[in-house]
């Protein structure tokens, strides 16, 4: 039962690299979701995308893209990465349906470090 | 939009004290309130929630409480044990439409000292 898996799990890159952080559920959630913690500033949210198919910009949009590929996954992507970005990333879903809020479920993060 | 405050950000308690953590959201329309644990290395794990149709919730040694006028939850943990150790955070969430996501406090740091 792996729920939420995230890769890579690290991550060293120059200023000015591109990359592509993964996420997948086994869950069979609709809604996933990427946030980004930094110390004392606790999670912000990235993007979030509701279903297969749509995708929302969160707090903290500026510099990333994101793809929901299918309704397993939902990537994250630096185009020139700067060192503001660096952070630990999550990725996070949700089911949706049967009337009450469910919980998100976040996976192990993945800490990207730019040099 | 949401703003979420938590405190203290670091809390020291006796093993088998009562630790309680306390947030306040700013958002009137928010009605999910979950609480995180995250281990070093980990990502955040939800320990207990709360909807804004109740005032306490209780899950063995963990309790929440809401008081809705005052927009604060706090978070009980009675009888802490050393395992207890980690990073808690808040979070609350509007219903539907909009940002989907949970709006996070900065987190409270517990460690249980032996």
């Amino acid at each position: 039962n792996a729920g939420v898996t995230q890769t890579p799990k690290f991550q060293v890159l120059k200023t000015g690299q591109s990359m592509t952080l993964q996420c997948a559920q086994d869950m069979n959630h609709n809604s996933m979701y990427w946030y980004r913690q930094d110390p004392g500033m606790g999670l912000r949210l990235i993007y979030y995308s509701a279903s297969e198919g749509t995708t929302d910009k969160g707090e903290v949009p500026n510099g990333y893209n994101v793809s929901r590929l299918n309704k397993r996954e939902f990537s994250l992507r630096l185009e020139s990465a700067a060192p503001s970005q660096t952070s630990v990333y999550f990725c996070a879903s949700r089911g949706t349906g049967g009337g009450l809020r469910q919980p998100q479920h976040f996976g192990d993060g993945t800490r990207l470090s730019i040099l | 939009g949401e703003n979420v405050e938590q405190h203290p950000s670091t809390l020291s308690v006796q093993e088998g004290d009562s630790a309680v953590i306390k947030c306040t959201y700013s958002d009137s329309a928010s009605n999910y309130f979950p609480w995180y644990k995250q281990e070093l290395g980990k990502g955040p794990q939800l320990i207990i929630d709360i909807r804004s149709n109740v005032g306490e919730k209780k899950d063995q040694r963990i309790a929440v409480t809401l008081n809705k006028t005052a927009k604060h939850f706090s978070l009980h943990i009675t009888e802490t044990q050393p395992e207890d150790s980690a990073v808690y955070f808040c979070a609350a969430s509007m219903p539907g439409g909009g940002a989907d996501g949970l709006t996070f406090g900065k987190g409270t740091h517990l460690i249980i000292q032996p």
